[in-house]
């Protein structure tokens, strides 16, 4: 069972910032936060993770609320390209626990 | 340096045939991993190998879904008397097992029509 919740689908003129936000309410303290997307046609692409600091990289960044209860994908200046379903997973990181539970995901739309 | 290619891309049989689905991980990496995505739904894992060997079987929707993977490099995902519900894109991922967080690389699937 996905154990976050996200919207279905949300819209983003482009060149702005879109945040995506995400739920995961049950997260114990050794689970970790995953985000993927999938561009249509194209298999799932790893964009970020964290456990309880805000991260950073060339894609994206994410913010994770202090009672990590909830997180935030941003990606800072929106291109047309971005437009794909974004995944948020929870995962322990232990060997054993190795597939991804993908949920339902938000479609992005990057609006022209 | 080459991702996880899977072929064939696309694959079209008639129900009651058995296909074969191919997956090149990226060299190096010793886990593979198989999901399945059906028309509108979200990704289905289906099976797990560290190596040769598959710890996570778990996902495998009925005993006509087998895989195999030799010499820790290529896998096969073998469906046996396909069924119409067998129709998905199945993806094909890998990653450094041994490292402290495990990215998986996707390939770009192969759309199984059952006819």
């Amino acid at each position: 069972d996905a154990k976050t919740t996200q919207p279905p689908s949300m819209d983003c003129a482009e060149g702005r910032a879109a945040n995506l936000p995400c739920n995961h309410s049950t997260i114990s303290g050794n689970e970790y936060v995953y985000w993927y997307r999938q561009i249509h046609s194209q298999g799932p692409q790893y964009i970020i993770h964290g456990l309880k600091n805000n991260e950073t990289n060339e894609m994206a960044s994410l913010i994770i609320t202090e009672d990590r209860k909830s997180s935030t994908l941003i990606l800072p200046h929106a291109t047309l390209r971005d437009t794909a379903v974004y995944y948020c997973i929870v995962r322990v990181l232990n060997f054993g626990n190795e597939k991804l539970t993908f949920g339902t995901g938000t479609r992005l739309t990057i609006i022209p | 340096g080459a991702g996880v290619s899977q072929s064939p891309s696309n694959k079209v049989t008639e129900k009651g045939k058995d296909v074969e689905l191919r997956c090149d991980p990226i060299s190096g990496h010793t886990a593979l991993y198989w999901y399945r995505q059906s028309l509108g739904q979200g990704l289905e894992f289906l099976i797990y190998f560290q190596g040769n060997s598959a710890p996570d079987k778990s996902g495998l929707p009925s005993d006509r879904f087998s895989a195999e993977r030799t010499g820790g490099s290529v896998s096969t995902l073998t469906i046996q008397r396909t069924q119409q519900e067998d129709s998905a894109v199945y993806l094909c991922a890998s990653s450094l097992a041994w490292t402290a967080y495990n990215e998986q690389f996707f390939g770009p699937g192969t759309r199984l029509t059952v006819l």
